[in-house]
């Protein structure tokens, strides 16, 4: 099947701290990847996204490469600050359009 | 641009009862999708509209689910009867076939329901 797994529990980091948010998938054919974010009391926002292999997103300071040979599309940012306190999904595209989100994983940075 | 707009952004009921939500998608946007989100997990989604028609319902529990959205434009999710275990955030997602950009859905900010 189509499925999204992301890393267990919330990230707790201090500010200018590096960020890594593991994300591995399982896909039939070649899926789209993407990163989501939800900041408190908003709707889900798209962060960055790739659609093939080898492609890298970026957006705000975050990058995720698709990584066909590990199946995973990790995202990092080398700096965070607070206001990158959100809570954050990886996803994928399958059949026509259907997201699969994973889990997603909290993040809080501490000033 | 306006984003999509969702209405009520909370609604407490007690179970057995009906409930409605509305969801506005961007101007122009010709896909609409309805996600539950439960507490902790990502949205799946319920139903997928291309302009007035619902072409991905398989989700969608239809024996007290309904969706509409007859002139292709705004949508509404109905539950009759509510359930204890219907307790969740319903999301609504719009996106444009004619951007190029098909793959890219924008999220409302959800209802929270509570089934009392």
């Amino acid at each position: 099947g189509n499925s999204v797994t992301q890393m267990e529990g919330p990230v707790t980091l201090s500010e200018e701290a590096f960020l890594t948010i593991n994300c591995t998938y399982t896909a039939t054919g070649y899926p789209s990847l993407f990163w989501y974010v939800q900041y408190p009391g908003e709707g889900l926002q798209l962060l960055l996204k790739a659609t093939k292999a080898d492609d890298k997103g970026s957006n705000k300071g975050f990058e995720a490469t698709y990584r066909k040979e590990t199946t995973s599309f990790h995202l990092e940012k080398g700096s965070v600050q607070v206001s990158d306190s959100a809570v954050y999904f990886c996803a994928l595209t399958y059949g026509n359009n259907r997201l699969a989100f994973g889990k997603g994983n909290q993040v809080v940075v501490i000033p | 641009e306006a984003g999509v707009v969702q209405s009520p952004r909370y609604k407490i009921i007690e179970k057995k009862q009906p409930v409605a939500f509305w969801c506005n998608p961007i101007s122009g946007h010709n896909t609409l999708y309805w996600y539950l989100q439960n507490l902790g997990q990502g949205p799946e989604l319920l139903i997928r509209y291309e302009n007035e028609e619902a072409v991905d319902d398989s989700q969608l529990p239809k024996d007290r689910f309904s969706a509409e959205r007859l002139k292709g434009v705004d949508s509404t999710l109905k539950i009759q009867p509510a359930e204890l275990g219907d307790s969740a955030v319903y999301l609504c997602a719009s996106s444009s076939r004619t951007s190029g950009r098909w793959d890219e859905q924008f999220f409302g900010p959800g209802t929270r329901l509570t089934v009392l």
